[in-house]
């Protein structure tokens, strides 16, 4: 079952932060987040393993609630650069599939 | 992190031939490859598992058939589009699990159907 993400689609101006959300209906032993740019392989941003962590490098952040079933990205300070699609992901499984969102297309506009 | 090449990055192929598309571990051995299909703006679909040494598990509504998945050592996984049919057109792409850290994707091939 595909984790579900807010926004679909979010439009910034250069600077303005951004959060995205991810949700299961089921706890999750993981999430990974990565952002793909058109044509382009994703590219990975985090992972998240347990409930209550938050972890976050530069301007981009995110969190994974207690009961392991939600997660935040948090982008601040926007850059020209953070466009893309983002996409939140969980592992399931001991083969470590990944079951991808819909994604949220963020658009950073100078 | 490790290294997933993928070739061809873009093929245009005539409706009913075959088209290979080649994953390889450049310097881990992968013992399990995800196959993922991408149509535009939506989102990475699981195709399929290929295992080395041993049948893919394909995903519900895959069909086998037409997707032949090979994984015949543990640096190569193949997969073929067999009678590709304009439908058929989307980006795919290959991916190494990394257990509890990130996936290693190769860079996708767009294949094209006309």
């Amino acid at each position: 079952q595909q984790p579900v993400q807010s926004p679909q689609a979010v439009i910034l101006r250069e600077g303005e932060d951004a959060v995205i959300n991810c949700s299961s209906s089921k706890a999750l032993y993981s999430v990974h987040w990565y952002r793909q740019k058109h044509g382009e392989a994703p590219v990975f941003l985090m992972i998240l393993l347990k409930g209550g962590e938050q972890k976050g490098h530069e301007k981009i952040s995110a969190s994974f609630n207690e009961k392991k079933q939600q997660s935040s990205l948090y982008l601040t300070a926007s850059q020209l650069s953070y466009s893309g699609t983002y996409f939140c992901s969980y592992s399931g499984g001991s083969n470590y599939k990944l079951t991808f969102g819909k994604g949220t297309l963020l658009t950073v506009n100078p | 992190g490790a290294v997933v090449s993928q070739h061809p990055s873009r093929v245009i192929c005539k409706s009913g031939t075959s088209v290979k598309i080649e994953c390889r571990s450049l310097d881990f051995q992968a013992t399990t490859m995800f196959w993922y299909r991408q149509f535009p703006k939506q989102s990475l679909m699981l195709m399929a598992t290929s295992n080395e040494g041993s049948k893919a598990t394909y995903e519900q509504g895959v069909e086998k058939d037409k997707f032949l998945i090979n994984h015949a050592s543990l640096t190569l996984s193949t997969l073929t589009v067999t009678s590709a049919h304009p439908e058929d057109s989307s980006f795919y792409i290959c991916s190494a699990p990394g257990g509890y850290t990130e996936a290693f994707f190769g860079q996708g091939t767009r294949l094209t159907v006309v």
